[in-house]
């Protein structure tokens, strides 16, 4: 069975950082271009971030600076590191995939980020 | 950066048609999909390329895309439909969603 686990998320105080992984099962995540999205609590969908399968990788504007994406395809596992966190970056981080067209079609279940003092 | 807009909420009869749009400058240019998201759970693709269905999704889900406005269209709406629903499109490679769309079926 094809799946994505996410893990790392925790409560930190602002300015902190984190570790957030995103484990693939079932299938090559090396084949995928893999995502990162969050949602605040009654919030909608926000992308954050994607690396591609040669490594390229892009950033939506609120985090651009402060978070990093990367793959480390012997794990079958793509990192977001996530700095400078403020209480705004508070949400459920989902990791998801796509590929030629067809986007976002697996997700993990998420993990909780939460940014407080 | 581009931005997308679909309406808060919408609400349906059971057994009739749900229709809920997307908006964004000439989006019919840019391939569209659909995501389906109960509560509690993470989201489910429903609708991929502006119409076609993954494996697995039920034939009244249908999709649309043209001019500034793409529609998910759900036909012989059902309790279970009840969700939220995100409409989402990419600007180069970056990804763009809308703010979402609560469907009550009632």
């Amino acid at each position: 069975e094809e799946q994505l686990v996410e893990s790392g998320g925790d409560l930190v105080q602002p300015g902190g950082s984190l570790r957030l992984s995103c484990a693939a099962a079932g299938f090559l995540s090396s084949t995928y271009d893999i995502h990162w999205v969050r949602q605040g609590a009654g919030q909608g969908l926000e992308w954050v971030s994607s690396i591609g399968i040669a490594g390229d990788t892009y950033y939506g504007a609120s985090v651009k600076g402060r978070f990093t994406i990367s793959r480390e395809d012997a794990k079958n596992s793509v990192y977001l590191q996530v700095s400078g966190l403020r209480v705004g970056d508070t949400a459920v981080y989902y990791c998801t995939r796509a590929m030629d067209g067809v986007p976002f079609d697996l997700w993990g279940p998420g993990t909780l980020v939460t940014v407080s003092s | 950066s581009y931005e997308v807009t679909q309406p808060p909420s919408v609400s349906v009869s059971p057994g009739q048609t749900a229709s809920i749009t997307c908006s964004g400058e000439k989006l019919g240019e840019k391939y569209v999909c659909w995501y389906q998201q109960k509560a509690g759970q993470s989201p489910v693709l429903v609708i991929y390329q502006d119409n076609k269905r993954p494996s697995g999704i039920p034939e009244r889900f249908s999709g649309g895309n043209s001019g500034n406005t793409a529609t998910l269209t759900i036909s012989g709406t059902q309790s279970m439909d009840e969700a939220d629903y995100y409409c989402q499109a990419w600007d180069n490679s970056l990804v763009i969603f809308g703010g979402g769309t609560k469907l009550t079926v009632l």
